[in-house]
């Protein structure tokens, strides 16, 4: 199983939205409705953002959206904010799992 | 609140087995809507799968690592636990242990435990 394709970085100004994409193929994210985004601060364990493509969890912010279109997800941050600076990790279910590379996503 | 905790040696030789320990707390491993796993992340890079264990002791591996991962669970004492086998600095990664629904998103994970490989 090959890592899911994410951008290396991206960058935006507090009050923007950005998007983080997930590339993987029919036989991951194209094939399951079980894409899962996650945040991870330096030194910290990963945060469940959202969970099959467009669901979060309890307590995390309506400011963090999550879609998918063919073999691509994405996930949406609006209204950026300084807390916001941190690696996302993209993963699907594919009968195992499989992860993106990770986005190092910069707040400017 | 559900808790996980890795537990093990911080330092492993090379060609030696690596082994640690999850213990959860605040809930029970014998969970028919859950399985337990382990991810690791080398230093400066991303997160990768090593396998999932459920309750009963069915197993899956990243065919990657396959060869060298055993995964095991202990429903007396709470605990599941991974042996990667014939480790080289390649190795060398902050492992967590987590809990994984049935389509393999991780809603609790472990605060990590960083391995070193080295002589």
């Amino acid at each position: 199983q090959s890592a899911l394709t994410q951008p290396a970085s991206v960058s935006g100004s507090p009050g923007q939205s950005i998007t983080i994409s997930c590339t993987g193929t029919s036989s991951d994210v194209g094939g399951y409705n079980y894409v899962s985004w996650y945040q991870q601060h330096p030194g910290k364990a990963p945060k469940l953002m959202i969970y099959d493509v467009s669901n979060r969890p309890s307590g995390v912010s309506n400011r963090f959206s999550g879609s998918k279109s063919g073999n691509t997800a994405s996930l949406t941050i609006s209204g950026l904010q300084a807390e916001d600076e941190a690696d996302y990790y993209c993963s699907s279910y594919t009968s195992s799992l499989v992860f993106g590379g990770g986005t190092k996503l910069t707040v400017l | 609140q559900l808790q996980l905790q890795e537990s093990g040696p911080g330092l492993v030789k090379p060609s030696e087995t690596l082994s640690l320990t999850c213990t959860v707390s605040g809930g029970s491993i014998s969970s028919s809507s859950y399985y337990w796993g382990w991810i690791r992340q080398p230093p400066g890079k991303g997160l990768e799968w090593i396998g999932s264990i459920y309750y009963s002791g069915s197993t899956y591996y990243n065919p990657s690592l396959k060869s060298r991962v055993t995964i095991s669970v202990d429903t007396s004492k709470n605990q599941f636990s991974l042996k990667l086998s014939s480790v080289t600095a390649a190795d060398t990664a902050v492992y967590y242990c987590a809990r994984l629904d049935l389509v393999a998103t991780i809603d609790y994970w472990g605060q990590g435990t960083l391995v070193t490989v080295s002589s």
